[in-house]
């Protein structure tokens, strides 16, 4: 299963509505999709998983939807700290991640 | 404290070997899967390989298998990767991270190692 990542670069301002999209090659069992952040420097941190699951100490401006082939991650106000890159992951029998989404500021 | 930390990086001629351990602290290690995930630099992640809370299961990446062996001791609280016949294009970061239950696959990963560089270079 090959996963794709739209948009590559999303430029966005603080308190903005961000919308990253994954999308699959194949039907995904939701149960087995999860995004990650990474900043710079730094190692990924798991956000959602299940699709639409937060992860221990994320917070509620994170949200996780879709099914099938297609799954949003959704920051609802960004925070300065929200900046970096996002990856989804399907993690059915053959783990993969998508190429990632760069969220910058504007 | 949570804590997953990698060690045994380093520079290796092609076609060398080297291996991996990730120490974990903070949890009931035998508890967990683990994986292990490289990301080239200035790429994406690439998930290379997972095994079970016992040992007993495997799985491997097209891109490792054959090459890379995943391996862990649970007497230890350690999980390891062997890496053989390392090209060019192994140069990565390397992290170890726990699964959020005992399976080698079919699991997210909630925490993460800070990394080991491996660089393949003559």
């Amino acid at each position: 299963i090959v996963l794709t990542q739209s948009p590559g670069t999303l430029s966005l301002s603080p308190g903005e509505r961000a919308t990253l999209s994954c999308r699959a090659s194949q039907s995904i069992s939701s149960s087995y999709l999860a995004w990650y952040q990474q900043k710079p420097g730094q190692a990924p941190r798991l956000l959602i998983y299940g699709a639409s699951s937060r992860a221990t100490g994320i917070p509620d401006r994170f949200s996780g939807s879709g099914s099938g082939t297609d799954f949003t991650l959704t920051i609802s106000r960004l925070e300065p700290e929200d900046f970096a890159v996002y990856y989804c992951q399907q993690y059915g029998s053959s783990p993969r991640f998508g190429p990632g989404t760069k969220v910058d500021i504007k | 404290e949570v804590q997953l930390v990698e060690s045994g990086g380093g520079v290796v001629r092609p076609g060398g070997s080297l291996r991996l351990s990730c120490a974990a602290s903070g949890f009931t290690f035998d508890d967990y899967g683990m994986s292990w995930v490289r990301q080239a630099p200035g790429k994406g992640l690439e998930w290379i390989s997972g095994i079970n809370w016992n040992g007993g299961s495997t799985v491997y990446a097209d891109s490792v298998m054959g090459r890379f062996t995943i391996s862990r001791d649970n007497a230890k609280n350690s999980l390891y990767l062997q890496m053989n016949s390392l090209r060019a294009e192994d140069t990565a970061l390397y992290y170890c991270a726990r699964g959020d239950n005992a399976d080698y696959r079919w699991n997210a990963l909630d925490i993460w190692g800070q990394g080991t560089m491996v660089t393949v270079s003559s």
